[in-house]
């Protein structure tokens, strides 16, 4: 039943080393999200595709990147790990409207907590 | 410009008795607003959500939630608590901005522990 699905749950990475975090869907959203989330913390929007439109964050680093093949899946790239990138990683889509009326319900995934060895 | 702002980092209750978590919002049109749950080490789930029909929105696991325009308020309440419902909730605010497009603001969130 799991509609936005992430793998790994748990990666393990070098410092330097590039690593890829993947999130699928079943919803058939126009839009995906990726969000940083450390420690007690509020969830950080990276950056977001709405179809095939990339949106960056001002304040979202060169060293995370982001790829949308299709409609179901989306990569979060991030291409030189430092020890300060170990969080928990969250992928969300939405539909910008529900049929309620309610403006841009995001449905998560269950995260990939990444550790920067 | 939209903000949210929960007014306490973390609630403690017994199991059984009521819980409160606060959150006040501000925005410039008419918003959708949403709380979220966060147990450890998983993704947010949504609780309910507020989209300008009734002000008095039910959720799952026996949640609701009032919208109060003249306080700019949407509180999340439950009558009693039970253990499982320790976790971290975030209140959401969603609206249209005025370049086109959506805006989503998070609460900094409110970690909700229940004692036996």
């Amino acid at each position: 039943d799991a509609m936005v699905i992430q793998n790994p749950r748990y990666q393990v990475t070098q410092f330097g080393k590039p690593v890829t975090l993947s999130c699928s869907q079943t919803l058939n959203h126009n839009v995906m999200y990726w969000y940083q989330q450390k420690s007690s913390q509020a969830p950080k929007l990276l950056f977001h595709y709405y179809d095939k439109d990339f949106n960056n964050e001002a304040d979202t680093p060169d060293n995370f990147q982001s790829r949308r093949p299709n409609t179901s899946f989306c990569f979060l790239d991030i291409r030189s790990p430092g020890l300060g990138d170990a969080a928990m990683y969250l992928c969300a889509t939405s539909r910008n409207w529900d049929r309620g009326g309610a403006k841009n319900i995001q449905y998560f995934g269950a995260g990939t907590r990444l550790s920067v060895l | 410009a939209q903000s949210v702002t929960q007014l306490d980092s973390h609630v403690s209750v017994s199991e059984g008795t009521p819980v409160l978590l606060r959150c006040n919002y501000s925005s410039s049109y008419s918003p959708s607003l949403f709380w979220y749950v966060q147990h450890p080490n998983k993704g947010l789930q949504l609780l309910l959500k507020y989209t300008s029909a009734a002000t008095l929105v039910k959720g799952i696991n026996g949640f609701e939630a009032e919208f109060k325009k003249s306080e700019t308020s949407f509180h999340l309440t439950k009558p009693s608590a039970h253990m499982s419902d320790a976790a971290e909730y975030f209140c959401v605010v969603s609206d249209l901005v005025d370049t086109g497009g959506f805006k989503t603001i998070f609460g900094a969130g409110t970690r909700l522990f229940v004692k036996a």
